[in-house]
């Protein structure tokens, strides 16, 4: 079946590292999206990308549709970057519905 | 900034209670959904709206009802909690040009006991 699958699934790095997550999805997508759940639950949008390559700050974001990958880079970590990163994605045949990943849970230690 | 605002943070209800979660959005967006979060089951949808008294039934419907009375309000409804209702409630809205491009609110912990 359709599938979004996110690697690492936990990632623990100190202050000042750069990270690189991933997001693999199992069929074509028409849009891809990457979230940020904070500490107290909300889901903040970061990057709406569905192809090619977009930057905002400290991170940015690749998206390579035809070998059915993601990719969100954060360079030079904060404490605030802690938190669970979600890749979410509406398959070409998903009636414009978004299938959300598992997530990846990122601790950055002072 | 588009802004998605939920009614409560954090909610403790009893079980049998009706219970309403209400999330309003500012940017004139056609779409609106309600999502539970849940450890080790992600984001589910339960109900979407695209239009004004319009509305659609999600993956996990059945326990919940919805209500959009006015475009920049979706409310969800548990006519009966259970405690497995217990969960973390989404929020979100799209444009009709942008369906998948979608801004949550801040979320509603709601406690059955």
């Amino acid at each position: 079946g359709i599938q979004v699958e996110q690697s690492p699934p936990d990632l623990i790095l100190q202050e000042g590292a750069n990270s690189t997550l991933r997001c693999n999805f199992s069929d074509s997508v028409n849009n891809l999206q990457w979230f940020h759940q904070n500490p107290w639950g909300q889901l903040i949008n970061l990057f709406y990308i569905p192809s090619g390559t977009k930057q905002n700050g400290r991170l940015s974001a690749t998206t390579v549709a035809t070998e059915r990958y993601s990719l969100l880079y954060i360079s030079s970590s904060q404490t605030t970057d802690s938190g669970v990163y979600f890749c979410a994605v509406d398959f070409f045949f998903g009636n414009e519905k978004l299938t959300f990943g598992t997530g990846t849970r990122l601790t950055i230690i002072p | 900034d588009v802004k998605v605002t939920q009614s409560s943070r954090y909610l403790v209800k009893r079980t049998g209670e009706k219970v309403f979660l209400e999330c309003v959005q500012d940017m004139d967006h056609e779409n609106m959904f309600w999502y539970r979060q849940d450890p080790g089951l992600g984001l589910r949808l339960i109900y979407f709206s695209y239009d004004v008294k319009m509305k659609e039934k999600g993956d996990i419907p059945e326990g919940y009802s919805v209500s959009r009375e006015k475009k920049e309000r979706f409310s969800l409804i548990l006519e009966s909690a259970s405690t497995n209702q217990t969960s973390m409630y989404l929020c979100a809205s799209s444009s009709q040009d942008r369906v998948t491009e979608a801004f949550f609110g801040q979320g509603t912990r709601l406690t059955v006991v």
